[in-house]
C-alpha cells in the first residue's frame, strides 16, 4: 500500500535551519505531487508548499517564500523540505502528503495519504 | 485573503447524524476536501471533490458543497468517529484549511 515515511524528530536553535525527508513507497515516485503541511502544537493545519518529483518544480505558500526549499532525489526516491531562519513559531509537526498526478491543477489536488509526521522543536 | 470558518466543536449522540459545516465566500464554486484527525495521528482524507468518498471510508461519511457552505455529514455516528475534522480548499494557488471542528460523540 502507499506509505510515506518521514525522518525523525529534530531539535534546532532559533536562527538555524532544518531539513526533513519524506520517502514514499507503494507507487511510482515521479507520478504524484508531494505536499508539506505543518501543525503547531494544539493548532490547525497549515499548507507550506508542493513539489513535482518529476522535474522538481515547486510552489510555496507566500508566508514561507524566501526561507523554504523543497527538493527531490530521484535516485533515492526521497523528497526533502528545508526551512531556514527558524523561530519558536516554527515549532510544529511537519507532514508530507501525496497529492495528485501532474498535471492536475491546484484545485484538484488533495492530500492522501499522509506521512507519520516529524516533530521539530525550536529552543535555545 | 480567503478564509474557511468551521465551528470549534460539535456534539452528537451515538447513532445520530453529525453535521460539520465549513463556510467561505462562494465556497460552492470551489472543490472542498475533508480530513479526519484523531489524537496523536496523522490526518486522513474522508471526502474529496466535495462529495466523493475514498476507498476504505465508511458510507456513513458524506459531503456536500453549495453557496457559501460545505457540509460533512456523518450518519449513524459511532464512537470511533470522535476526532478533529478539517475542511480544505484552494485559493490563489494556496491550500487553505478551516480551523478544525472537534466532534464529540456522547
Amino acid at each position: 500500500q502507499v506509505q510515506l515515511l518521514q525522518s525523525g524528530a529534530e531539535v534546532r536553535k532559533p536562527g538555524a535551519s532544518v531539513k526533513l525527508s519524506c520517502k514514499p513507497s507503494g507507487y511510482t515516485f515521479s507520478n504524484f505531487y508531494i505536499h508539506w503541511v505543518r501543525q503547531a502544537p494544539g493548532q490547525g493545519l497549515e499548507w507550506m508548499g508542493i513539489i513535482n518529483p518529476s522535474g522538481g518544480s515547486t510552489s510555496y505558500a507566500q508566508k514561507f517564500r524566501g526561507r523554504l526549499t523543497m527538493t527531490t532525489d530521484t535516485s533515492t526516491t526521497t523528497v526533502y523540505m528545508e526551512l531556514s531562519s527558524l523561530t519558536s513559531e516554527d515549532m510544529a509537526v511537519y507532514y508530507c502528503a501525496r497529492g495528485q498526478p501532474p498535471p492536475a491543477g491546484f484545485s484538484n489536488n488533495y492530500f492522501d495519504p499522509w506521512g507519520q509526521g516529524t516533530l521539530v522543536t525550536v529552543s535555545s | 485573503s480567503y478564509e474557511l470558518t468551521q465551528p470549534p466543536s460539535v456534539s452528537v449522540s451515538p447513532g445520530q447524524t453529525a453535521s460539520i459545516t465549513c463556510s467561505g465566500d462562494n465556497l460552492g464554486n470551489k472543490y472542498v476536501y475533508w480530513y479526519q484527525q484523531k489524537p496523536g495521528q496523522s490526518p486522513v482524507l474522508v471526502i474529496y471533490l466535495d462529495s466523493k468518498r475514498p476507498s476504505g471510508i465508511p458510507e456513513r461519511f458524506s459531503g456536500s458543497n453549495s453557496g457559501n457552505t460545505a457540509t460533512l455529514t456523518i450518519s449513524g455516528t459511532q464512537a470511533i468517529d470522535e476526532a478533529d475534522y478539517y475542511c480544505q480548499t484552494w485559493d490563489s494557488s494556496t491550500a487553505l484549511f478551516g480551523g478544525g471542528t472537534k466532534l464529540t460523540v456522547l
